[in-house]
């Protein structure tokens, strides 16, 4: 059965430091990939998505991702946060055909110290 | 209006009410779906529609019933809910051409509260 895994629940990070957020799948194939952002009230804003070719995807705000088939992760980095990148972030999988059915992981929630 | 609006923003209820949320996109997609988000817990999908047919239902208590009128506008009639009901409720739609999934949009989501 298809899963994400998002191991971090909380990250904080300083104003301009780097950031990694963590996400594994588990999946028979590769499927398609995607990262969504969600602000306090506000619904969910698609990053980037990862479909095929280039495993390194870049996305809206300056993020981007790297999909590594060898650890079935996609994770998602910014080299320089800024305070209004303080949000929750969800890792989501979908199967590449005949299905509808997307599966979100639990979510990080990034918090920006100034 | 553009993307994906949804009202009403936020809503309270009784157990005993009837009420509709609803779910309204602008970007001339063919699929919809409503989303559970409840705090610690991953979304949980609800029902999709493609063309208007309903083709996900992901054994959702019958108080919840969902209608597509058109590609355009999606509902959800809630009825004699429960208190573990509460939840954001958020609407998506995407692009959707023989089941292919496409990144979703989603609106702003109804906070629900059920007493």
């Amino acid at each position: 059965a298809q899963s994400v895994t998002q191991p971090d629940i909380h990250i904080t990070v300083s104003e301009g430091a780097s950031l990694e957020l963590r996400c594994n799948y588990s999946y028979g194939a590769t499927p398609y990939l995607f990262w969504y952002v969600q602000s306090p009230g506000q619904g969910l804003q698609l990053l980037l998505k990862y479909f095929s070719g280039d495993t390194l995807v870049q996305g809206i705000k300056g993020f981007e991702a790297e999909f590594k088939r060898s650890q079935s992760s996609f994770n998602l980095r910014k080299p320089s946060v800024h305070w209004s990148d303080a949000a929750e972030y969800f890792c989501a999988v979908a199967a590449t055909s005949g299905t509808y059915k997307y599966i979100f992981g639990t979510g990080t929630r990034l918090k920006v110290l100034a | 209006e553009t993307g994906v609006t949804q009202t009403p923003r936020h809503l309270v209820m009784g157990m005993t009410n009837k009420k509709s949320l609803k779910c309204e996109q602008h970007l001339g997609h063919n699929a919809m779906y409503w989303y559970k988000q409840s705090a610690k817990k991953p979304l949980e999908l609800m029902f999709v529609y493609s063309l208007e047919e309903r083709v996900e239902n992901n054994s959702v208590p019958s108080r919840f019933s969902p209608e597509c009128p058109n590609s355009s506008h999606l509902f959800l009639h809630l009825h004699t809910l429960q208190p573990e009901d509460s939840a954001l409720y958020l609407c998506a739609s995407s692009q959707d051409v023989r089941g292919n999934p496409y990144e979703q949009y989603f609106g702003p989501g109804t906070r629900l509260t059920v007493t």
